[in-house]
């Protein structure tokens, strides 16, 4: 089966740095995906891992480890806007643009 | 604003009514995504197409839904005998279908509720 466990909740302070965790168990991978959701909108796209190692992008980075099926989204300097769930999603095919496997959301509170 | 168009955005509907959500791609995407969203969980696969082909259904998708892509660029999904079970938000979304890091963008999605 398949299986994307992350942090359902977690609170963090303006300005501060939060790392969300994700574990995944799937059948294939051909990369992982971080997504943003605000409350009632789409998700948008943040980042993507295929190899091991730290993607950086502004203040959000995602770093990936294959072998240990594990995966996290660092969001450095939070501002008050930063509060909304965050999605590990995984392609689970070993190829091609397939569709993904999402997680629970991780839901972020940003306090001041 | 991702470029996905998704109507209506919402919907209310009684029990055993059938409805269909209309899809608009972002126009250069050949890849097609149709996922259900319910409280407090991540967006869970429905169905996807390749231009008008509908590649892969998932088991969630039962014998009253539906979906098309008769051209290959918006789609459409519908449900017959609506039940209460499907109150969901309905997203969309669209990708190239070519290279590894293309990620879907996702519409505003449908939020269906049944009485």
């Amino acid at each position: 089966g398949q299986n994307i466990d992350q942090p359902t909740e977690m609170t963090a302070t303006e300005g501060a740095i939060v790392q969300i965790n994700c574990t995944y168990q799937t059948s294939g991978f051909n990369g992982l995906f971080w997504y943003q959701q605000h409350a009632g909108e789409a998700p948008t796209f943040l980042s993507y891992n295929v190899l091991d190692g730290l993607e950086e992008k502004g203040r959000f980075s995602s770093f990936l480890s294959r072998s240990k099926g594990y995966s996290y989204l660092l969001l450095k300097e939070l501002q008050m806007k930063d509060s909304a769930s965050y999605l590990c999603a995984v392609r689970d095919k070993n190829s091609g643009n397939t569709p993904l496997v999402f997680g629970k959301g991780t839901r972020l509170s940003v306090i001041a | 604003d991702t470029g996905v168009s998704q109507n209506p955005r919402h919907k209310i509907t009684k029990r055993g009514q059938n409805v269909t959500f209309r899809c608009d791609p972002i126009s250069e995407h050949n890849r097609l995504y149709w996922y259900r969203q319910t409280l407090g969980q991540g967006p869970e696969f429905l169905t996807y197409f390749q231009n008008e082909a509908q590649l892969e259904k998932s088991r969630l998708l039962s014998d009253r839904f539906s979906a098309e892509r008769p051209k290959g660029s918006f789609s459409t999904l519908e449900i017959q005998r609506t039940e209460q079970g499907d109150s969901a938000m309905y997203l969309c979304a669209s990708s190239r279908s070519a290279g590894g890091g293309n990620e879907q963008f996702f519409g505003p999605g449908t939020r269906l509720t049944v009485l």
